[in-house]
C-alpha cells in the first residue's frame, strides 16, 4: 500500500462546478497535510495546508481533514479552466521530508 | 514570500559528464530537498539536508551526491550522468516555525542526458 494515495484521474468537471479531489494516507501519526497545484511543465505550488480535523477555507478552496478515516480532500468551488492542473496531496508524518501522492489531474471544461 | 531559485531551467549533458545543479533559498530555512519527477512515478526524494554540512539519503540516492556548504545553498551532483537520469529535478525548501512543514519548490531543472 502506498503511503499517500490519490486517484490519478483525469477528473473532468464543467466550468462553474465544484471539483472534489481526494487523498488517503496510511500513517496514523501524520501531523499536517498539504495541497499543491502543478501546471504542466511547472513546479508544484502550495495551495493550502491543514492540521486539524474539519474544514479550512481559503477563497474558492476548502481543505477537509478526517483523521479517523485517514483522508484529506480539496474542494474547488466555481471551477475555472485555469484550475486545470495536477493536484498533489502531501503528508507530514514527522519525518523531515513530506510524503507526496502521485497527483490527480483535473480538467475543467469551458 | 519564499523564493527558491535553481541555476538552470534546461540542461543538456552527455553520458559520463559530471553535472552540478544548484539551488538557493532566501528564507533562512534549515531544511532543503532534492526531488526528481518522472511521468507516472511522481515526486521521488533523492537527498535532503537539515543543516549546513548535514545530509540524509532519500529514497533514490544512487548515482547522486549533495553538498551544503552554506545554509542558503544546496547542490545536487550527478557524478557520472547516465541516460536514466534524464528527468525534471526539483529543489525545495522548508522552514518549521510558521508553515508547519510546508515545502516551497524552485522552478525546476529539466535535464536531458544524451
Amino acid at each position: 500500500q502506498k503511503e499517500v494515495e490519490q486517484n490519478s484521474g483525469p477528473l473532468s468537471v464543467p466550468e462553474g462546478a465544484i471539483a472534489s479531489l481526494n487523498c488517503t494516507y496510511s500513517d496514523r501519526g501524520s501531523q499536517s497535510f498539504f495541497w499543491y497545484r502543478q501546471y504542466s511543465g511547472k513546479s508544484p505550488e502550495l495551495i493550502m495546508f491543514i492540521y486539524s480535523n474539519g474544514d479550512k477555507e481559503d477563497g474558492r478552496f476548502t481543505a477537509q481533514l478526517n483523521k479517523a478515516s485517514q483522508y484529506v480532500s480539496l474542494l474547488i468551488r466555481d471551477s475555472q479552466p485555469s484550475d486545470s492542473a495536477t493536484y498533489l496531496c502531501a503528508v507530514h508524518t514527522g519525518r523531515r521530508a513530506l510524503t507526496f501522492g502521485s497527483g490527480t489531474r483535473l480538467q475543467v471544461q469551458p | 514570500d519564499v523564493k527558491v531559485t535553481q541555476s538552470s531551467r534546461y540542461l543538456v549533458k552527455r553520458t559520463g559528464e559530471k553535472v552540478f545543479l544548484e539551488c538557493v533559498q532566501d528564507m533562512d530555512h534549515e531544511n532543503m530537498f532534492w526531488y526528481r519527477q518522472d511521468p507516472g512515478l511522481g515526486l521521488r526524494l533523492i537527498y535532503f539536508s537539515y543543516d549546513v554540512k548535514m545530509k540524509e539519503k532519500g529514497d533514490i540516492p544512487e548515482g547522486y551526491s549533495v553538498s551544503r556548504e552554506k545554509k542558503e545553498r544546496f547542490s545536487l551532483i550527478l557524478e557520472s550522468a547516465s541516460t536514466n537520469q534524464t528527468s525534471m529535478y526539483l529543489c525545495a525548501s522548508m522552514g518549521l516555525e510558521n508553515s508547519g512543514g510546508a515545502q516551497y519548490f524552485g522552478p525546476g531543472t529539466r535535464l536531458l542526458v544524451l
